[in-house]
């Protein structure tokens, strides 16, 4: 079974640049979520989704980030514009259901400089 | 607030010593609590998990922990650890409902 597929793997840009993360849960997994790991940190929930419907948002940035998830399948995570602070791992997890075992990515580490 | 706290940020052990890396939660009656590890450059990996019944679980590469309510605690343990175990490990928890939170993690090194 493949596991949750994410790029690109590491991402270099300057504050005010955009950038794109892509993550491909396991399939059949409905439940999808996007994560924020900062240096010394656990993770912290950005957005999950359901499906192709948002559950909870409510630790997204929305002025600077956006999330979707069309088809409710691959989702992407999007930074616009960029702050140093956004540096961080981002990590896509995906799970069958609900909030059990979920599985998770290789990250995608960025640098904001 | 839901919280897990993890007191230890850095353990050192030998190889072939014991290791339990402990973990704190403050939840109402019925929390859902897993263990993760993360080497460095991948993402986090499935230990093992509580939802309920026994309080001893069982995991992979040999780690168990211990659901203990009076004292809010979900402790990993490993009875000899190798090398291979160094990494960062996380305890995240979470209620039905509500979002999973992790706690700040423990790093874990094995000296030879």
């Amino acid at each position: 079974e493949a596991g949750v597929a994410q790029s690109p793997r590491y991402k270099i840009i300057e504050k005010r640049q955009s950038v794109a993360f892509w993550c491909n849960p396991i399939s059949g997994h409905a439940t999808l979520y996007w994560y924020q790991q900062i240096l010394g940190q656990g993770p912290k929930l950005l957005i999950q989704f359901q499906n192709n419907g948002v559950v909870d948002d409510s630790q997204l940035p929305k002025d600077r980030f956006s999330a979707e998830r069309l088809k409710g399948v691959d989702s992407t995570l999007k930074i616009q514009p960029a702050k140093l602070e956004d540096s961080a791992v981002y990590l896509c997890a995906s799970s069958l259901q609900g909030w059990y075992e979920q599985y998770f990515g290789p990250g995608t580490r960025l640098t904001v400089t | 607030a839901q919280s897990v706290t993890q007191p230890d940020i850095h353990i050192t052990v030998s190889e072939g010593a014991s290791l339990e890396l402990r973990c704190n939660y403050s939840y109402g009656a019925t929390p859902y609590l897993f263990w993760y590890v993360q080497s460095p450059g991948q993402g986090l990996q499935l230990l093992l998990k509580y939802f309920s019944g026994d309080t001893l679980v069982q995991g992979i590469k040999g780690f168990e922990a211990e659901f203990k309510r009076s004292q809010s605690s979900f402790n990993l343990r490993k009875p000899s650890v190798h090398w291979s175990d160094a990494a960062e490990y996380f305890c995240a928890g979470t209620e039905y409902g509500n979002k999973l939170v992790f706690g700040a993690g423990t790093i874990l090194r094995v000296k030879s």
